[in-house]
């Protein structure tokens, strides 16, 4: 089974931390994922990479950087965290190679991140 | 742009009971399109997928999902709902470029005994 890793369940950070929440994934995927959750909201993507070092920007990038220097862990980084930034955070992974609309993504478990 | 629908914030339904989800995409060519369920203190699992073909698909744990590209509709169904099903859903679209997908706002699902 493909098993997607988050650092942590749970976090509850300070405004203007920084933050590093991290990911990984043991199944060898290409592409990486990070997405925030928010009620009534559903999914919203943040990042994605395709490969080691690459980056593409989501939906909403704002606020957020990604880090991906091996191919089994990606970062997502919040540089200076702020209250509107609280949230649940899913990382993912997908089962074959770039380009191709029909992967299936598999999720982590999330990490509820709380900013005070 | 691609955008998902999913009229329902919330349904109830009583165990047994029959069960259909809603979910209405925007997408300028043709979707691919995803549902996913997430459990309680669980990340997303699949439960069905619709590339191209058949537009009736079967998924795990018995749901299945019609395509119907005249309403622009992709519809979760399950002819008998048991208390396990209690879960938020999610439908998704697929873009073309890239692996991006669009996700739906969710439909959190209550199943009474």
């Amino acid at each position: 089974d493909v098993k997607v890793t988050q650092s942590s369940r749970y976090l509850v950070k300070r405004t203007g931390e920084k933050v590093f929440l991290e990911c990984v994934q043991d199944m060898d995927h290409e592409n990486m994922f990070w997405y925030r959750q928010d009620p009534g909201l559903g999914l919203r993507l943040i990042y994605f990479s395709y490969d080691v070092k690459m980056k593409e920007k989501g939906d909403i990038p704002e606020g957020y950087s990604v880090s991906r220097e091996k191919k089994e862990r990606f970062s997502l980084i919040l540089e200076s965290a702020s209250t509107n930034q609280t949230s649940m955070y899913l990382c993912a992974s997908d089962d074959t190679g770039a380009g191709s609309s029909t992967d299936t993504q598999y999720f982590g478990p999330g990490t509820r991140l709380t900013v005070l | 742009a691609q955008s998902v629908t999913q009229p329902d914030i919330h349904i109830t339904v009583s165990e047994g009971a029959s069960l259909e989800l809603r979910c209405n995409y925007s997408y300028g060519a043709t979707p691919y399109l995803f549902w996913y369920v997430q459990s309680p203190g669980q990340g997303l699992q699949l439960l069905l997928k619709y590339f191209s073909g058949d537009t009736l698909v079967q998924g795990i744990k018995g749901f299945e999902a019609e395509f119907k590209r005249s309403q622009s509709s992709f519809n979760l169904r399950k002819p008998s709902v048991h208390w396990s099903d209690a879960a938020e859903y999610f439908c998704a679209v697929g873009h073309n470029a890239g692996n991006m997908l669009t996700f739906g706002g969710g439909t959190r699902l209550m199943v009474k005994p």
